[in-house]
């Protein structure tokens, strides 16, 4: 199930199972989205991004959704496995400009 | 390809004293790098953005003396903690844009990191 902590949301689900992780923005303007997996003391690391052109994009084992209607954007892992664990951002970028901001994250814990 | 390094990976201090953190694009050209300060349990915040051969552009609230940004290759950005406290202690985080990705949304390659202990 899903709960919210102090500061980070988690995502408890078994092996095997569909994850499917959430994403409100905020800014109305931006228009490139993009997922990131954080492992416990690395940097982010790349999944997949989507441009506000499309409303869904398949890679590997995932699909981002995107409503634009409602800001809000979603990752879904297909099959998810215990290396799944880890904390997934969402970032949003507004085209011509240089900066991503980030959403506040949600763990994901995976059980064997 | 599109591979950041950081160094140092962790670094222990004592207060009162600074620390310098290098930001490396291993395989590409970066003419923009950026800087962010992770605590524990909480996002990645924009600290500064950092322009080669040209003044860093700081995020409000982040003081451009405590915090100095150097960006003298395109391979190369620093970031200096000066005279380091205890509330400095964090997960600071760059990434680099490649020169080469003319397009106009912003993809980003980050660096693995680096934990700043202030004692």
């Amino acid at each position: 199930g899903e709960s919210v902590g102090l500061h980070l949301p988690t995502l408890s689900v078994q092996e095997g199972d569909n994850s499917i992780i959430n994403c409100a923005y905020s800014n109305s303007a931006s228009d490139y989205f993009i997922w990131y997996k954080q492992e416990s003391g690395k940097g982010p690391q790349f999944i997949i991004d989507i441009r506000s052109n499309m409303d869904k994009r398949q890679g590997q084992r995932v699909t981002v959704l995107l409503n634009k209607t409602v800001k809000h954007l979603s990752l879904q892992i297909a099959a998810t496995q215990p290396g799944d664990s880890a904390v997934y951002f969402c970032a949003e970028n507004t085209a011509g400009y240089s900066t991503l901001t980030f959403g506040k994250g949600t763990m994901l814990l995976v059980s064997p | 390809g599109a591979v950041v390094s950081q160094h140092p990976s962790r670094v222990i201090c004592k207060s009162g004293t600074s620390v310098k953190i290098e930001c490396r694009s291993l395989d590409f050209q970066a003419t923009t790098m950026f800087w962010y300060r992770q605590f524990p349990k909480q996002s990645l915040m924009l600290m500064a953005t950092s322009n080669e051969g040209s003044k860093a552009t700081y995020e409000q609230g982040v003081e451009k003396d405590k915090f100095l940004i150097n960006h003298a290759s395109l391979t190369l950005s620093t970031l200096t903690v000066t005279s380091a406290h205890p509330e400095d202690s964090s997960f600071y985080i760059c990434s680099a844009r490649d020169t080469r990705r003319t397009g106009p949304y912003n993809e980003q390659f980050f660096g693995p990191g680096t934990r700043l202990t202030v004692l």
